[in-house]
Order: structure tokens, then sequence, then C-alpha cells
């Protein structure tokens, strides 16, 4: 069965940083393309980021582009997002979304999500 | 970015009515759109993609259709497991964006 657990949010204070990680099982982590989307309370989603399989391959949305980092780690079947510089428009869960193979550019697997609350 | 603009916001309708939604990209997509269903507290559950394919275990109740710019969805006799919010995602370009969504609900 195809798992993400993502883990690593919290309240974190205007201008800090968070690294959230996405576990993921089930399938062969290596062979798939992973991504980020997020969803602020009551709103719709958006997509975060994107990484290729070998991790050679990454992009980014422009509302988050020079703050956050994504990466994995094919070894420990694991994806991470290091996010920097947080504000209040950064407050959202977190969703670690696996790609399928063909259809790249879609999520077929979701995580719980991760809530991430920026407050002073 | 591509813009994505789904209609109605809202829809309300009954169990057994058939549905539909829309979705309208600002530019040429071609078929790259997919659909998904969230309900409250869940992540999202990918139903359609490349616009009119079903995904896995997904009941053939749903469908989708369109191409370039105009889109739609549609449940053919609402079941009350439906009832629940709707986008569409546009995947032509990464930068992937969604549609504001569309909340189904019960009348």
């Amino acid at each position: 069965e195809v798992q993400l657990v993502e883990s690593g949010g919290g309240l974190v204070q205007p201008g800090g940083s968070l690294r959230l990680s996405c576990a993921a099982s089930g399938f062969t982590f290596s062979d798939y393309e992973m991504n980020w989307v997020r969803q602020a309370p009551g709103k719709g989603l958006e997509w975060v980021s994107y990484i290729s399989s070998g991790g050679s391959t990454i992009k980014y949305a422009e509302s988050v582009k020079g703050r956050f980092t994504i990466s994995r780690d094919n070894a420990k079947n694991s994806l991470y997002l290091q996010m920097n510089s947080l504000g209040a428009e950064d407050t959202a869960i977190y969703y670690c979304a696996r790609a399928p193979i063909p259809v790249a550019g879609t999520f077929d697997y979701w995580g719980q999500g991760t809530l991430v609350s920026v407050s002073s | 970015d591509i813009q994505m603009t789904q209609s109605p916001s809202t829809l309300s309708a009954s169990v057994g009515d058939r549905v539909t939604i829309t979705c309208r990209a600002s530019q040429s997509i071609s078929t790259w759109l997919a659909w998904y269903q969230q309900k409250p507290g869940e992540a999202p559950q990918l139903l359609i993609y490349q616009a009119s394919s079903l995904a896995s275990g997904v009941p053939s109740r749903f469908s989708g259709s369109g191409s370039g710019t105009e889109f739609s969805l549609t449940i053919s006799s609402l079941q009350p497991d439906d009832f629940a919010t709707y986008y569409c995602q546009q995947y032509n370009s990464y930068s992937i964006t969604f549609g504001q969504g569309t909340r189904l609900e019960i009348k």
C-alpha cells in the first residue's frame, strides 16, 4: 500500500525556518517524481515545488522561489522541504504528493498533510 | 502563469442529479488537465487526468471532457459520497496551477 507521511510542521515566527519531511513507503520511491502542494486554511490548492526522480530537476512556484528548497534522499525514501524566511502567507497544510508514471504533472497519492502556522 | 477559472463556485444538487462543473484555462493547455475531489479534513483524490482519462478506482459516473481552454467534469448520477469540493488543475507547464474549487453541496 502506498503511503506518504509528512512531518515537521508547527508554529513558527515570521522570518523563521522549518524543515518538512515526507516518508514514503509501499512503492519504489526512486522511480517517482515528487511534489509539495499546500492549502491555506479554508482556501484552495497551490502547487509549491517539484523534484525529479533522481533529484536533478527542480522547480518552484514563484511565491516560494529563493526561500524554499526541495530535496530528496532516495536511500531513505524521503522527501524534504526546507522553508526559510517564512511569512504569514505561508501558513497552510503542506502535502507531499506523488506524480504517477507516466502521467507526470498530476498527483495520484497524497499524504495526510502537515500544518505550518506562521505567527508571532 | 496559466490561470484556471472554475464555475460555478458553489453548486447545489440532489442525489441522482447529473451535474457538470466547468473549468476554463487562460491559454491553451491541450488536454493537460486533471480533476480532483477533496472532502473536509482529507487530502485531494485524483479523479481524471489528461482531460478525460479516469484514474484508477474512480467510479464510472465521473467523466471529463474538453481540450484547449474549455473543460468539464460531469457526474452522471450524484451519490451521497460525491458531495465535496472539486478542483481542476493544469499541467501544461511546470508552473502547475489549480482552479479555485467548486463546492458541491446537497440541495
